[in-house]
């Protein structure tokens, strides 16, 4: 079993939509990041997170340490939203490096 | 703006090759990283490197090495590539701060072929 589980694995939906995806470790963890993939593109940082809730324009992060689970939340979807999404962990004994789910790939059609 | 580049887009080699693959950063970041990334498979992590001459083995380190003598630059070497390379290849760095990796900023990756 991954040690970082995502789903949906693919979601899709219409442009305006409230969206949800989550994000379950197994692992105690220092911290947790959320990532972006464009088709073709590159992968840009979102948040990092230890605790709480963080928000960047329609992003919203938040992280449940004692049930091992995060949420990244976008609201009033739009189509340039469409993207790979990735959940990353630092684990607490698990050196300086990241260990990823699998990404959940987000539709969002006008 | 933090940057990494990678040294090519696109390259396509043949069985057996020795291939290098180059990452440079202009931010100062202790660590950088090297992971691939196949349809399926998510990002796996090859080799990291936390300072000058240092590294570790990540979770698919076979068929490579890395080499990192400045900081600046961390590079993936294939000895003798294969087709099971061909991949996409993505270099990533970050500082290191109170024990928590900060933001990881990536490169723009570089699409191997082995042929």
């Amino acid at each position: 079993k991954n040690e970082v589980e995502q789903s949906p694995q693919n979601l899709t939906a219409q442009e305006g939509e409230f969206i949800t995806i989550n994000c379950s470790y197994s692992v105690g963890i220092s911290a947790l990041h959320w990532l972006q993939q464009h088709p073709g593109g590159g992968i840009v940082s979102l948040f990092m997170l230890s605790s709480g809730k963080k928000k960047h324009g329609r992003l919203i992060a938040t992280i449940n340490i004692q049930e091992k689970h995060s949420s990244l939340h976008i609201t009033a979807s739009h189509p340039r939203d469409s993207a790979v999404y990735i959940c990353a962990v630092q684990k607490i004994q698990g050196a300086q490096k990241l260990v990823f789910g699998q990404g959940t790939r987000l539709t969002i059609n006008p | 703006d933090v940057k990494v580049t990678q040294s090519s887009r696109y390259l396509v080699k043949r069985t057996g090759e020795k291939v290098f693959l180059e990452c440079v950063q202009d931010m100062d970041h202790e660590n950088m990283f090297w992971y691939r990334q196949d349809p399926g498979l998510g990002l796996r992590l090859i080799y990291f490197s936390y300072d000058v001459k240092m590294k570790e083995k990540g979770d698919i380190p076979e068929g490579y090495s890395v080499s990192r003598e400045k900081k600046e630059r961390f590079s993936l070497i294939l000895e003798s590539a294969s087709t099971n390379q061909t991949s996409m290849y993505l270099c990533a760095s970050s500082s290191y701060k109170t024990a928590l990796l900060d933001t990881q900023y990536f490169g723009p990756g570089t699409r191997l072929t082995v042929l």
